[in-house]
């Protein structure tokens, strides 16, 4: 199906432990987006990509890894899972930037649990 | 820093109108957007604005004075469905998006 897809949909892990999230969308669009959503935080982003290969931190990057080898996937990495990296997590992507372009499209999420 | 500034919870009755504001303080200024989120799912974006105004989109309008570093989001003819948290949200610079924390909107029969 076309769109946006985040995988896994729950997760749960183990402090110390290295956690992979998947995103993965069918549009082509340039832009991609890593944001974390806690209670009272709204959205936070962690990391964004304007293109392949060209990654750049957000907000709060610490303690995340990704990469964008190819257009359609931006993976997420936590190292090593702390309880603080409990959250939800958000996948968007845009086509570009001006106008409607920079409307971002969200994946539905992935909650992750560590404990 | 940057911040942007919503109020936390807003209650309004079916049919009525509701405006949410949002305030910003952000280093740099490209557009100001809003997003709208049910409970449990993803944000859905409801507008955008770049330049000073008024823009329209059925039951919903947005506004923008970037003199005062305000914006608004204004529902019309409240439906329950329209229960849900509102975010705004300002590309600062690069392509950065910074979020406000939400609006909760409640609407009541």
């Amino acid at each position: 199906d076309a769109g946006i897809t985040q995988s896994p949909r729950y997760k749960i892990t183990e402090t110390g432990r290295q956690v992979t999230l998947m995103c993965h969308q069918t549009w082509s669009h340039s832009y991609m987006f890593w944001y974390r959503q806690d209670l009272g935080h709204g959205l936070r982003l962690i990391y964004y990509s304007a293109a392949a290969d060209i990654t750049d931190k957000g907000e709060v990057p610490d303690g995340y890894v990704v990469s964008r080898s190819k257009t359609e996937n931006f993976p997420l990495t936590l190292e090593s899972a702390t309880r603080s990296q409990t959250s939800v997590y958000f996948c968007a992507s845009s086509v570009g930037s001006g106008g409607a372009m920079e409307t971002q499209y969200f994946g539905p999420g992935t909650r992750l649990l560590v404990l | 820093g940057q911040s942007l500034e919503q109020p936390s919870e807003v209650t309004a009755v079916e049919g009525a109108i509701v405006q949410i504001n949002c305030t910003y303080q952000t280093s740099g200024f490209y557009g100001l957007s809003w997003y709208q989120q049910h409970d449990g799912g993803a944000p859905t974006f409801l507008s955008y604005n770049a330049l000073d105004g008024l823009e329209e989109t059925g039951r919903f309008s947005s506004f923008l004075s970037r003199s005062d570093s305000y914006g608004y989001l204004l529902l019309q003819e409240l439906q329950m469905k329209d229960s849900a948290s509102y975010f705004c949200a300002v590309r600062a610079g690069g392509f950065k998006t910074i979020f406000g924390a939400g609006t909760r909107l409640f609407v009541k029969a």
